[in-house]
């Protein structure tokens, strides 16, 4: 049971770069989310999904966008990467709000 | 906005000696949850409490919500190595259409142990 995989795990851009950051999970979860972890800021809310097909923003979505085409799968999409979204970001799902939250192993990314 | 905020920030203690991490809500919470986070490792779920006053133990782990449910603490008798890492405590919160959609976060409390 992999439980919540985020792709890749690492990942160096160049600023203004684009990329597509996968996280997939096989719990059936219908709540899925993207934070973000910057030392000393805890973590942050990017954008979360409530169901397939739905998004919505949370506390830092500048700069993010994200898609839930598929209810295993929630995307976050950088369109023009810079320095200030260097972090490192977590994804993890839940079957409804309030309920333990299972996290992905975190994608390190650097924007140069 | 809602905020949590959890102190101290850190906390170095030597091999042995209890810990005890503290988190306060601006609002009153439905239930409030822990996780710890070990050094390159990502956040896992510990516990969620619900009752106005609860105390919950896991092992060397004790856990209360406050009367109010506005605070929580965690607890750590006699630490070990293996307790090292960050201890977050978290909150539903509200971002669209008034229901409680995703948890609010404090900044972590980073338990350094000392052999």
């Amino acid at each position: 049971n992999a439980g919540v995989t985020q792709t890749p795990k690492f990942r160096v851009l160049k600023t203004g770069q684009s990329m597509t950051l996968l996280c997939a999970q096989d719990m059936n979860h219908e709540y899925m989310y993207w934070y973000r972890q910057d030392p000393g800021m805890g973590l942050r809310l990017i954008h979360y999904s409530v169901g397939e097909g739905t998004t919505a923003k949370g506390e830092v979505p500048d700069g993010y966008n994200v898609s839930r085409l598929k209810k295993q799968n929630f995307l976050l999409g950088l369109e023009s990467a810079a320095p200030s979204q260097t972090s490192v970001y977590f994804c993890a799902s839940s079957p409804r709000p309030g309920r333990e939250a299972f996290f992905g192993q975190g994608t390190r990314l650097t924007v140069v | 906005g809602q905020q949590v905020m959890q102190i101290p920030q850190y906390q170095h203690v030597q091999e042995g000696e209890d810990f005890t991490t503290y988190c306060n809500s601006s609002t009153t919470l439905s239930n409030i949850q822990w996780y710890k986070q070990r050094p390159g490792g990502h956040p896992v779920f510990l516990i969620q409490l619900v009752k106005s006053g609860e105390v919950k133990k896991q092992k060397r782990l004790t856990f209360q919500f406050g009367e109010a449910k506005k605070n929580s603490s965690l607890h750590i008798t006699a630490t070990q190595t293996t307790d090292v890492g960050t201890y977050f405590c978290a909150g539903p919160s509200v971002y669209s259409g008034g229901g409680a959609d995703g948890l609010t976060f404090g900044k972590g409390t980073h338990l350094i142990i000392q052999p």
